[in-house]
């Protein structure tokens, strides 16, 4: 059973970089893509974006494309996301999720999710 | 983007009872369509995916419907646990996109 676990700042300041870790157990990050999504309070959820487990392949939502970077971690089974000039618009609990493309195309596990916080 | 839209936004019902939930998107989705269920404090868990199959471990009382632009989420005989909110999501092009929600209360 694929585990994933959200890590980082919970607070960050305005025009700051957001950064976050998924760390990935129970199975490897080799295959399939990693994504992240973002949900503000009381909405539905936004996809942020994905890379493949080779680390040559990234996707991101236009809506974000300028200020977002995902990329793998140098330590196994771990990837990250950067979110560039935040503002408060950016606060929301931000999931890491694997997205499985190959027929079904659904974010089949997600992490627990971990809210930030952008404030002075 | 293709734009996801969710009706109703929220339905009271009692257990027991069949519930259905419309999802519409703005352009054709060719079936790539997908529902979660998410309860509070909680990541979304995948119900249905391709429209209509069922994933691994989810109880037969969910089911899918829908092609082209319009999608239906059916869940037959409520239960104490389906209480939440549920989410579409189109897979048919980038960037991927969620619906609104609908959330389920009890009456």
């Amino acid at each position: 059973q694929v585990q994933l676990q959200e890590s980082g700042p919970r607070l960050v300041k305005p025009s700051e970089t957001l950064s976050l870790t998924c760390t990935v157990s129970g199975g490897s990050i080799s295959t399939y893509y990693w994504s992240w999504i973002r949900q503000p309070p009381g909405k539905g959820p936004e996809w942020i974006g994905y890379i493949y487990y080779t680390g040559n392949t990234t996707n991101y939502n236009p809506s974000l494309k300028s200020r977002v970077t995902i990329s793998l971690g140098t330590s196994r089974n771990r990837f990250s996301l950067k979110l560039t000039s935040v503002t408060a618009a950016d606060t929301a609990v931000y999931y890491c999720a694997m997205y499985d493309s190959s027929g079904h195309s659904v974010f089949n596990y997600w992490g627990q999710g971990t809210l930030v916080t952008v404030s002075s | 983007d293709i734009q996801m839209t969710q009706s109703p936004s929220s339905v009271s019902a009692s257990v027991g009872d069949r519930v259905t939930i419309t999802c519409r998107a703005s352009q054709g989705l060719s079936s790539w369509l997908a529902w979660y269920q998410q309860k509070p404090g909680k990541a979304p868990k995948v119900l249905i995916y391709i429209a209509s199959s069922l994933q691994s471990g989810v109880p037969s009382r969910f089911s899918g419907s829908g092609s082209g632009t319009d999608y239906t989420l059916t869940i037959n005989s409520l239960q104490p646990e389906d209480f939440a909110t549920y989410y579409c999501q189109q897979a048919n092009s980038f960037p991927l996109t969620f619906g609104g929600g609908t959330k389920v209360e009890i009456k």
